[in-house]
């Protein structure tokens, strides 16, 4: 089963810092693309979809470089709630029963 | 807003014994899924039901694992023979389409003994 590769941190951020995410996937015939957020212990959970044009969502951005193979995640005006691990998942394609693909996670965690 | 359901939420069994874990899909969910998460590492996909029928499965689902969806609403996991390495938080996940967002379960923690 092809990777998707995340760096793990931890990545440590005070409130209010804008803190970058990065994600690689190997498989070029990957269909779609989501970041998922987990928290400790618990299921994962969209946080957003990922377009080959870029989305905005409150203090979210996410943008997909298909040439590249790229994802990254952005998140402004960190809040302590932010903290958690986020997932880059991707749906490789039809073939593979559309099973979502993991990375291991990018652990964040904002500091007062 | 419908949820996916999932009982119990932490098993305990000894090896050997057979578990049985158990999903209540979102009713408009038509592909459903399984995956584990072991202490630590990623979550990792098991098995992808749609049609009463398996479309894909893992190297991980091996003959002891089977899924079925027995009365349309329910749709569960039996692991025949529970291995020490079986140990892992089990999710079920749902979608309406191919290629929808899934969503998930908040997952069955499995501790075998």
């Amino acid at each position: 089963r092809k990777e998707v590769e995340q760096d793990p941190g931890p990545f440590n951020v005070p409130e209010g810092a804008t803190v970058a995410f990065n994600c690689t996937y190997s498989n070029s015939a990957s269909q779609s693309f989501f970041w998922y957020r987990q928290d400790c212990r618990k299921e994962p959970k969209l946080l957003m979809s990922v377009y080959s044009s870029g989305n905005e969502d409150g203090r979210f951005t996410a943008q997909l470089n298909r040439a590249s193979q790229y994802i990254s995640l952005l998140i402004r005006d960190s809040k302590l709630s932010d903290s958690a691990t986020y997932l880059c998942v991707v749906n490789p394609s039809s073939n593979s029963g559309y099973a979502l693909n993991f990375g291991k996670g990018t652990s964040l965690l904002v500091t007062p | 807003e419908p949820e996916v359901t999932q009982t119990p939420s932490h098993q305990v069994t000894q090896m050997g014994q057979e578990v049985i874990l158990r999903c209540v899909p979102i009713s408009n969910h038509l592909y459903f899924y399984w995956y584990r998460q072991i202490l630590g590492q990623k979550v990792e996909f098991l098995v992808s039901f749609y049609n009463n029928e398996i479309s894909e499965k893992s190297e991980i689902f091996d003959d002891q694992f089977s899924v079925e969806r027995p009365d349309g609403s329910n749709f569960t996991l039996k692991i025949r023979s529970t291995k020490l390495e079986d140990s892992a938080m089990y999710f079920c996940a749902g979608a309406q389409r191919e290629l929808d967002t899934q969503y998930f379960g908040p997952g069955t923690r499995l501790t075998v003994l």
